[in-house]
């Protein structure tokens, strides 16, 4: 019973191509986050919705598009990939937003952009 | 703006030893949680031990235990009786509205 499940595990692209990250997770939960982790093992939010609705948006190349279908989906969207965006995308989420609301991570997609 | 700052990028301990993890942050708020996360080399992020700030008494999770200090703004991850499955990359985190991670500690574990 995986949790918070994201496909593909790994995806190795040409520059400039688009490319679509999905996220699912299966616990009920509301909020959804991507989060991005680069070569230095650095992890930072991107974005975060909650109930389909965009609550936090960081300072993210707008070639990167979120899309919550429904709770349960996040998927991102990358268009025109650059070498920089090769790194691991992780999902993540918790029941609510808000102060403290444990989050749970999914395994992580690594992205390699050729 | 919060920041959570990791200042040792790699530690290393003998098995069955103990050995602490630093990090600090910085924050004006007063109410926030703080956490340790692991990464394995398989890349899952595994919740280890939280610490909610308004609690003065130290977070324990079985061999691992904080060291909580609010004024100083210090929060370190012991690990007691190190394991070789405790080999990992360790992460510190904020959470204020969102969750901010350190810049991650490479801990490795001799037999």
């Amino acid at each position: 019973d995986t949790a918070v499940s994201q496909t593909p595990k790994y995806l190795v692209t040409q520059m400039g191509n688009d490319k679509s990250i999905k996220c699912e997770q299966n616990l009920g939960h509301d909020t959804m986050y991507w989060y991005k982790q680069d070569s230095k093992k650095f992890l930072k939010i991107m974005f975060s919705y909650n109930n389909k609705e965009l609550i936090i948006n960081e300072t993210v190349p707008n070639r990167f598009s979120p899309k919550s279908p429904d709770k349960a989906h996040l998927n991102l969207h990358i268009n025109s990939l650059e070498l920089g965006d090769s790194a691991v995308y992780f999902c993540a989420s918790s029941r609510e937003s808000g102060l403290y609301n444990e989050q749970f991570f999914g395994p992580g997609t690594r992205l390699t952009v050729l | 703006a919060q920041t959570v700052t990791q200042s040792q990028p790699e530690m290393s301990v003998q098995e069955a030893e103990t050995v602490t993890l630093s990090c600090t942050y910085d924050t004006s708020e007063s109410d926030y949680y703080l956490f340790w996360y692991k990464q394995p080399p398989s890349r899952q992020m595994i919740l280890v031990i939280r610490q909610e700030a308004y609690k003065q008494q130290n977070a324990t999770e079985n061999r691992f235990s904080v060291n909580f200090q609010k004024a100083a703004k210090s929060f370190s991850l012991k690990i007691s009786d190190s394991q070789l499955g405790d080999a990992a990359m360790y992460f510190c985190a904020y959470q204020g509205g969102k969750l901010i991670f350190g810049q991650g500690t490479e801990l490795s574990v001799k037999p």
